[in-house]
């Protein structure tokens, strides 16, 4: 396994477009999680799945975003009429290998930079 | 989530030791500190997590008073390839699904 994989890995959208970003954890990892990352910012938790329940939304996920696992492997973050506020690297992160010890560590994808103009 | 507040950046020369601090004052009692290194255009990397006291893996050591309150991040003798954003975090191991990373500290390590 080579690890959390993400695509695409930069998309450039016109202001209203959709756009969907797609997330491949690290298999049998039981959590996924999606950040976004703005320039000079840290990460911001968007939200995170235990296998295929999304158990937590933070309140910057508008109602704009949705996201998905529905088989509780990859996961699909969508952006709707997209803004030029949305501009920023989107994250996805798995952790907790099933039946083992939850370490709390995170494991990163390189990232989907997006790009409203 | 308990808040950490980081300088902002600092500069080291290649060899050195570098110590990185983290400041955690409302660290709860069952919060983990851990550490975090990105470099530009890539996700970030796990470095160290600890609870109380020192831990040391094969990258790094973490040093954390007996009050919690601060931690400290220690790269040894550091080379140009460790010049990154270090993020501290606390949190609680266990389904801290909601890590603040904060805005990190960025350390640039000069020839």
């Amino acid at each position: 396994d080579t690890g959390v994989s993400q695509d695409p890995r930069h998309k450039i959208t016109k202001r209203g477009q959709n756009v969907t970003f797609r997330c491949d954890p690290i298999s049998e990892h039981n959590r996924l999680y999606w950040y976004r990352q703005t320039l000079g910012q840290g990460p911001e938790f968007l939200t995170y799945f235990q296998n295929e329940a999304q158990l937590e939304k933070s309140r910057l996920l508008s109602d704009r975003f949705s996201a998905e696992r529905p088989k509780g492997s990859f996961s699909t973050l969508e952006i709707q009429r997209t803004e030029q506020g949305d501009s920023a690297m989107y994250l996805c992160a798995s952790s907790f290998p099933a039946g083992g010890r939850d370490t709390g560590e995170l494991f990163f994808g390189e990232g989907s930079r997006l790009t409203v103009l | 989530l308990a808040k950490t507040t980081q300088p902002i950046s600092m500069d080291s020369y290649e060899g050195q030791e570098v110590n990185i601090t983290c400041s955690h004052n409302n660290i709860a009692t069952n919060d983990y500190i851990t550490w975090y290194q990105q470099f530009p255009s890539q996700g970030p990397r796990f470095i160290i997590q600890g609870y109380k006291t020192k831990v040391t893996n094969e990258v790094a050591s973490l040093f954390i008073p007996a009050d919690r309150k601060s931690s400290t991040l220690s790269l040894p003798r550091v080379s140009l390839s460790d010049t990154a954003v270090y993020y501290c975090l606390v949190g609680g191991p266990y389904g801290n699904n909601r890590l603040a990373f904060g805005k990190g500290n960025q350390v640039v390590v000069i020839p």
